[in-house]
């Protein structure tokens, strides 16, 4: 019953350096979303995808790319990192419908230096 | 469009204490109502949900009631403990593939 997996669980990164952030779930859902939160603030959506073979832009998607790869699994991915990029993200997935939230995996803390 | 207004943090309570955390939305539709935990260095858990007017959501001694006449699905639990110490989201869905968030609560609990 392992609902959201995200990896890594840490990372440092230097300035301009590139990584993926990979997450999976087995919930069999059909949405899967990528969110960042700074210290002290709320949310922000970077990218969602509503389906398999489908990916949206969110509020903050600027220096982000995604990956929808299959059904279970939705990476996000850091071209060129920047010290703004610093952050906690979450990974999270849905039902389709109204009535279901969001299952959330325990975060990426991501230092860029 | 949806929006989900918070009470500002943070609530700083004695174990056993009252809580209340106020959360007011706008909403074209009929939403659903959620309330998410936030333990240190952890990820988002579902508290508890509402999907119509009316409606109480209830977990781990947490209500909350759908009032649809004041838009407003607000938290409360009748004796908190120190292990209650997180931050406290408001959220709503309102037939989109997405929730709408607040912008959080911090709850301190002191011994």
């Amino acid at each position: 019953n392992a609902g959201v997996t995200q990896t890594p669980k840490f990372q440092v990164l230097k300035t301009g350096q590139s990584m993926t952030l990979q997450c999976a779930q087995d919930m069999n859902h059909n949405s899967m979303y990528w969110y960042r939160q700074d210290p002290g603030m709320g949310l922000r959506l970077i990218y969602y995808s509503a389906s398999e073979g489908t990916t949206d832009k969110g509020e903050v998607p600027n220096g982000y790319n995604v990956s929808r790869l299959n059904k279970r699994e939705f990476s996000l991915r850091l071209e060129s990192a920047a010290p703004s990029q610093t952050s906690v993200y979450f990974c999270a997935s849905r039902e389709t419908g109204q009535g279901y939230g969001y299952t959330f995996g325990s975060g990426t803390r991501l230092t860029v230096v | 469009g949806d929006s989900v207004t918070q009470m500002e943090g943070p609530v700083t309570l004695s174990e056993e204490a009252f809580l209340t955390i106020n959360c007011t939305y706008t909403a074209t539709g009929y939403p659903s109502l959620f309330w998410y935990v936030q333990y240190p260095g952890e990820g988002l858990q579902l508290l508890l949900k509402a999907t119509k007017a009316d409606d109480k959501g209830s977990n781990k001694g947490f209500e909350a009631t759908y009032r649809k006449e004041t838009t407003s699905f607000h938290l409360e639990k009748g004796s908190v403990q120190v292990s209650d110490s997180a931050v406290y989201f408001c959220a709503l869905n309102d037939a989109g593939n997405m929730l709408t968030f607040g912008g959080g609560t911090r709850l301190m609990v002191k011994p």
